[in-house]
């Protein structure tokens, strides 16, 4: 079975641009949460989505955003970027929406902000 | 709200040694509890959760992990480590509830060095 797939993996803009990432969840798996990995602040929780709704959302502020589709693939966008946006973007997805799940991880999106 | 610390940013170890990598957690609430490895350029990988049962837990690549809830830790040991063992390892937690769904809080990682 393929593993989660997050395209592109690796993407550079400028400030005030957006940008919209994809992932692809492993077959099955109704759950993708994200997470924004900096050398700074670590692995943080963006947000997580199930059957096409956001369950739950992590503290960052609204210009990151997200969706997911009747497929269970999911994009996150990120409008007005700033250079503190720089990171690994993972996705992570699991076959249901719970506490005890199992999170399957991504290669990620290395993202560039200039 | 929960919180992790891994005590140790780095961990140098020469091969075939055994490496304890420490983690403690902070909740107030029971918590399930994630260990993953990361390698250069790639995603993580569990290498072992702790969910209930047990508090001795066995994971991939000849790892284990002891749950000690009155310690609030969860270090992870390996007896004998290899030079394919060098990667940032990361302790995770998630607490029952809503509002943590999908959502693992993470320590900042220990970076573990394997040297011949």
């Amino acid at each position: 079975k393929a593993g989660v797939t997050q395209t592109p993996r690796y993407l550079i803009k400028t400030r005030g641009q957006q940008v919209t990432l994809s992932c692809s969840p492993i077959s099955g798996h109704r759950s993708v949460s994200w997470y924004q990995q900096t050398p700074g602040q670590g692995l943080q929780f963006l947000f997580e989505y199930f059957s096409e709704t956001q369950r739950n959302k992590g503290n960052f502020p609204g210009r990151f955003s997200g969706r997911q589709f009747s497929n269970s693939r999911s994009e996150m966008n990120v409008s007005t970027l700033e250079l503190g946006d720089s990171a690994l973007y993972l996705c992570a997805s699991s076959l249901v929406s719970g506490n005890q799940e199992t999170q399957y991880f991504g290669p990620g999106t290395r993202l560039l902000v200039l | 709200a929960q919180s992790v610390t891994q005590l140790d940013s780095q961990v140098p170890v020469f091969e075939e040694a055994p490496v304890e990598l420490r983690c403690n957690y902070s909740s107030s609430v029971s918590v399930y509890l994630f260990w993953y490895v990361q390698y250069p350029n790639q995603g993580l990988q569990l290498l072992l959760k702790y969910l209930s049962g047990s508090t001795l837990v066995k994971g991939i690549n000849g790892f284990e992990a002891e749950f000690n809830k009155s310690q609030t830790s969860f270090h992870l040991r390996k007896p004998s480590v290899h030079i394919s063992d060098t990667a940032e390892y990361f302790c995770a937690v998630s607490a029952p509830g809503g509002t943590s769904y999908g959502k693992l809080t993470f320590g900042q990682g220990t970076i573990l060095t394997v040297h011949p």
